[in-house]
């Protein structure tokens, strides 16, 4: 069983660039979940894609935005990076089901993303 | 919205003894989900124990426990034995019937000193 990946480790960045971020979700789940932690914080709901379709979104502009593709892989990106944006980027992978009975199965953390934008 | 409140930031115990984390949460749900996550210095975030509100019964996982106190909306962590593994950072988390997402709080560093 392969679990949660994401690419790049790290990642450096400019004001005013755009980023993307990549997550291979584990094995059979079907839901990958985007967090954003700052330093000494605790990690910020992004937003949840299921099946390939947005499912949830925490309070995030729109110049956050995703994709998940059919194999179940997820992208974020991050348009007109600012400095408040350096973080990192977590991605949960889950199991999720259109009746809901699935939800609070756990969500599987990959090791995140290193953001710095100078 | 829910918030998911850790009071302690930083905790140190000696390696064996019993620590306790605290956790207070605010929500108007009735059905909703509690983690304990475990975020050592490699960054990767480990689930420790889960809780459904709906049960009565503290959940137990190895020398992990907790206390629920629903009414209370407390959601404490026991460790047991502390081990020197157990340093880390330890979040409690709050999953509600929406499609939100974990609300976390902001973690207590718990470090265990041989």
């Amino acid at each position: 069983e392969t679990g949660v990946t994401q690419s790049p480790t790290h990642l450096i960045k400019t004001r005013g660039q755009q980023v993307t971020l990549r997550c291979s979700s584990q094995s059979g789940h079907n839901t990958v979940s985007w967090y954003q932690q700052a330093l000494g914080q605790g990690p910020q709901f992004i937003f949840q894609y299921y099946r390939e379709e947005e499912n949830g979104r925490g309070n995030f502009p729109p110049r956050f935005s995703g994709l998940q593709f059919p194999n179940y892989s997820s992208e974020l990106n991050v348009n007109a990076l600012e400095l408040d944006d350096s973080a990192l980027y977590l991605c949960a992978s889950s199991f999720g089901s259109p009746s809901g009975r699935a939800r609070g199965t756990e969500q599987f953390f990959g090791p995140g993303t290193r953001l710095t934008v100078l | 919205a829910q918030t998911v409140t850790q009071s302690q930031p930083e905790m140190s115990v000696q390696e064996a003894e019993t620590v306790t984390l605290s956790c207070t949460y605010d929500t108007s749900e009735n059905n909703y989900y509690l983690f304990w996550y475990k975020q050592p210095p490699s960054r990767q975030m480990i689930l420790v124990i889960r809780q459904e509100a709906y049960k009565q019964q503290n959940a137990t996982e190895n020398r992990f426990s907790v206390n629920f106190q629903k009414a209370a909306k407390s959601f404490s962590l026991k460790i047991s034995d502390s081990q020197l593994g157990d340093t880390a950072m330890y979040f409690c988390a709050f999953l509600g019937g929406g499609a939100d997402g974990l609300t976390f709080g902001k973690g207590t560093h718990l470090i265990i000193q041989p």
